[in-house]
C-alpha cells in the first residue's frame, strides 16, 4: 500500500480557505488519491478523489502535483461544521472493477475557529 | 435513499462472549466492507464481501468472521471477545463494475467489551 503522510492537526479561521496537505511519494501510476473526513463519532464521509488532474466538486477542490507525490485538499470557505479529522488515502485495488479497500492513517484534525 | 444502515448503534458485551453486528448497504450497492476503529486511530480494514463471498481480508484473527446475504446485507461476527475488541465498527458499501466508485460508510456500531 502506498503510504500517506499528513500533519496531525491544523487550525483555520471560519470563512477562510483551509488547505490540507498530504504526501504520498510512493504512489503508483494507477492509484487514486481519495479524501474522506470524519466528524466526531460518525462514519467517514467521502469528499473527493483524483488521479492526476485537479478536481473540484461542491464540497472541495483537490490539487495534485505534477509528479503526483503530494496533494492538497482545499475547503474554500471553512465553516465550524467542517471541524473534523480529514483522511488522505491512496486507493489500493483488490481486483478488477471497484473491488478495493481503503487504508486509513491517523489523518489531520482540522479545527475551524470562530 | 436510506444510505448505509448499521445496527445496533451501541452494544456492551462481556469478555469471552460472541457478538453479531449488522449492515444494510446503500441502495444499488453490492459490496460490503467492514472496518474497526479503535479510539484515536483511523479505521482498519477487516474484510470485504461480494457475491456472498469474502474477497479480501485484513490482518485480523479468525475470531472475526462475516457473511453476506442474497440481498447484499452483511453481518460481522466476533467470537471470544477480548477487551481489545472494544471499538467503533464501521460498514462501508460500494458497487462493483463501476470504476472509482466511492465507498459510503454507515454511522457505526460502538462495541464495548467489559
Amino acid at each position: 500500500d502506498a503510504k500517506t503522510t499528513q500533519p496531525p492537526s491544523m487550525d483555520c479561521a471560519e470563512g477562510r480557505a483551509a488547505n490540507l496537505p498530504c504526501n504520498h511519494s510512493t504512489i503508483s501510476g494507477n492509484e487514486y488519491v481519495y479524501w474522506y473526513r470524519q466528524i466526531h463519532s460518525q462514519g467517514p464521509q467521502y469528499i473527493i478523489h483524483g488521479l492526476k488532474n485537479n478536481e473540484t466538486n461542491e464540497m472541495a477542490s483537490l490539487i495534485i502535483t505534477e509528479d503526483r507525490k503530494s496533494s492538497t485538499l482545499i475547503l474554500p470557505h471553512a465553516t465550524l461544521r467542517d471541524t473534523a479529522v480529514y483522511y488522505c488515502i491512496v486507493r489500493v485495488g483488490l481486483g478488477g472493477g471497484s473491488n478495493y479497500k481503503l487504508t486509513f492513517g491517523k489523518g489531520t484534525l482540522l479545527t475551524v475557529n470562530p | 435513499d436510506a444510505g448505509v444502515t448499521q445496527s445496533p448503534t451501541h452494544l456492551i458485551k462481556t469478555r469471552g462472549q460472541q457478538v453479531t453486528l449488522r449492515c444494510s448497504p446503500k441502495s444499488g450497492h453490492d459490496t460490503v466492507s467492514w472496518y474497526q476503529q479503535a479510539l484515536g486511530q483511523g479505521p482498519q480494514f477487516i474484510f470485504q464481501y461480494y457475491e456472498e463471498e469474502e474477497r479480501q481480508r485484513g490482518n485480523f484473527p479468525d475470531r472475526f468472521s462475516g457473511h453476506q446475504f442474497p440481498n447484499y446485507s452483511s453481518e460481522l461476527n466476533v467470537n471470544a471477545l477480548l477487551l481489545g475488541d472494544s471499538a467503533l465498527y464501521l460498514c462501508a458499501s460500494s458497487r462493483q463494475g463501476l470504476r472509482n466508485t466511492e465507498a459510503f460508510f454507515g454511522q457505526g456500531t460502538r462495541l464495548t467489551v467489559v
